[in-house]
């Protein structure tokens, strides 16, 4: 069965501090992984974007990485700012099918 | 990166009328347009995927008959929500598929979300 699974599902940190959100799927045949950031009472925006080839890929600070053959993804953010309170969802596509992830719901303290 | 607009961002209505949702791409023509359903704290859920020029292909347990869907050109879609009940009442969100196939590389940009609100 395709699946998608998250962890943690909800993370508060202080800050500054950095945090790892993590990305388990199932989904076979694999096209690729996208990270969003959804603002409560907005859509998803994307973060970023990764093929099977793919091992790393930046934004800012937000760092993805991609283990094909383990089947895992993570989301790394840096120096956390209040703005990074979002949702987190991982997305993964593959053989005209798009399977969501339930999302890491981030809460960014002063 | 591509913009998707939806029209409403907020409805109210009574219990038993019909909402329609515009769903637009403003900057490319996107052959496919996808429907999703947030409830509070939840994950989206697929209800339709609206492919220009056919019918929609809905997701099981969405009833088409309810959730009547058209895409009319390769920058517009309706989501037309009728004989709305309070049960309905969630946050739509819409997406076009920029790239053609589902492929690496392609992705999907999402509207900003009409939450409905049905009394």
């Amino acid at each position: 069965k395709n699946q998608v699974e998250q962890s943690p599902q909800s993370l508060i940190i202080l800050e500054g501090k950095n945090c790892t959100l993590q990305c388990n799927y199932t989904v076979s045949p694999f096209s690729n992984l996208r990270w969003y950031k959804q603002d409560t009472g907005r859509g998803p925006v994307s973060l970023t974007i990764m093929t099977f080839s793919e091992n790393t890929k930046s934004n800012g600070r937000y760092t993805a990485t991609l283990d094909a053959d383990t089947k895992q993804s993570s989301l790394h953010i840096t120096a956390s700012q209040l703005s990074d309170s979002a949702s987190y969802i991982c997305v993964v596509s593959g053989a005209s099918k798009i399977i969501f992830g339930s999302g890491t719901r981030l809460s960014i303290r002063p | 990166g591509a913009v998707v607009s939806q029209h409403p961002s907020r409805v109210i209505c009574k219990s038993g009328t019909s909402v329609k949702i515009e769903c637009r791409s403003l900057d490319f023509q996107a052959t496919t347009m996808f429907w999703y359903r947030q409830f509070p704290k939840q994950s989206l859920m697929l209800m339709a995927t609206s492919n220009e020029g056919s019918k929609a292909t809905y997701e099981q347990g969405v009833e088409k008959d309810k959730f009547l869907i058209n895409h009319a050109s390769l920058t517009l879609s309706t989501l037309t929500v009728t004989s709305a009940h309070p049960e309905d009442s969630s946050f739509y969100i819409c997406s076009a598929r920029f790239g053609g196939r589902l492929a690496g590389g392609e992705t999907q940009y999402f509207g900003p979300g009409t939450r409905l609100l049905v009394l």
